[in-house]
């Protein structure tokens, strides 16, 4: 079973306006990473946020993280109709050795 | 800096059949895991190799099988293949076991089982 559930499942927006997607998960964690998949391709890695970190930012994107919640959000700002793709959340447990559990994914599709 | 790559990019098996797939990790990675993605799901993790040992397996029957090689390449085997083995399979190369890296997926290999 997956650890994660990303919300909303699918996601439509213009041009410009920005994407947020957001990841629950059930327990502790070492760290929380977003990861971007193109037609069901290969997965690229978007950013890696640590337990004790809440907020981090990587050129248009922005993580947060909330452990007491278990859950994160993962904001796109000013979109463009190149960030159409399916992004995922996956987390690695506190303890545990260097595999991903992942959520099933939300599809975002960006219209010009 | 090669990435990850695997091999091949479209496969189409009989059930019952076995088949291998394959993987060569980014330069200086030696961890490699692999994933299956079902259409429409997010990735499932098979296993993970570290120096040649597997280190963890997820829920995958004993059928699903794996070898990493000296150079850190990895292969991995599905024996007597059923039609819900149809699916992406996604070979990930890490720098280290520990759980604070980032890993670099390949482009998967997409497996069609009749």
């Amino acid at each position: 079973s997956q650890q994660g559930e990303e919300d909303p499942q699918a996601l439509s927006i213009q041009e410009g306006e920005n994407a947020t997607m957001n990841c629950s998960y059930k327990t502790s964690i070492n760290n929380l990473q977003w990861y971007r998949q193109n037609s069901g391709r290969g997965l690229v890695h978007l950013i890696l946020i640590r337990s004790n970190e809440r907020e981090k930012h990587s050129g248009r994107l922005r993580v947060t993280l909330d452990t007491s919640k278990k859950s994160s959000s993962l904001l796109i700002t000013a979109s463009r109709a190149a960030d159409t793709a399916s992004y995922f959340c996956a987390t690695v447990f506190s303890g545990g050795y260097n595999k991903l559990i992942f959520g099933a994914g939300t599809r975002l599709a960006v219209h010009p | 800096e090669t990435g990850v790559t695997q091999s091949p990019t479209h496969l189409i098996k009989t059930r019952g059949q076995q088949v291998t797939l394959r993987c060569s990790s980014q330069s200086g990675h030696n961890t490699v895991s692999w994933y299956q993605q079902a259409l429409g799901q997010g990735p499932q993790f098979i296993f993970q190799y570290y120096r040649e040992e597997e280190n963890g397996r997820g829920n995958f029957p004993p059928r699903f099988s794996g070898l990493q090689f000296p150079n850190y390449s990895s292969e991995l085997n599905v024996n007597a293949l059923e039609l819900d083995d149809s699916a992406l399979y996604l070979c990930a190369s890490s720098p280290s076991i520990a759980g604070g890296r980032e890993q670099y997926f390949g482009p998967g290999t997409r497996l069609t089982v009749t």
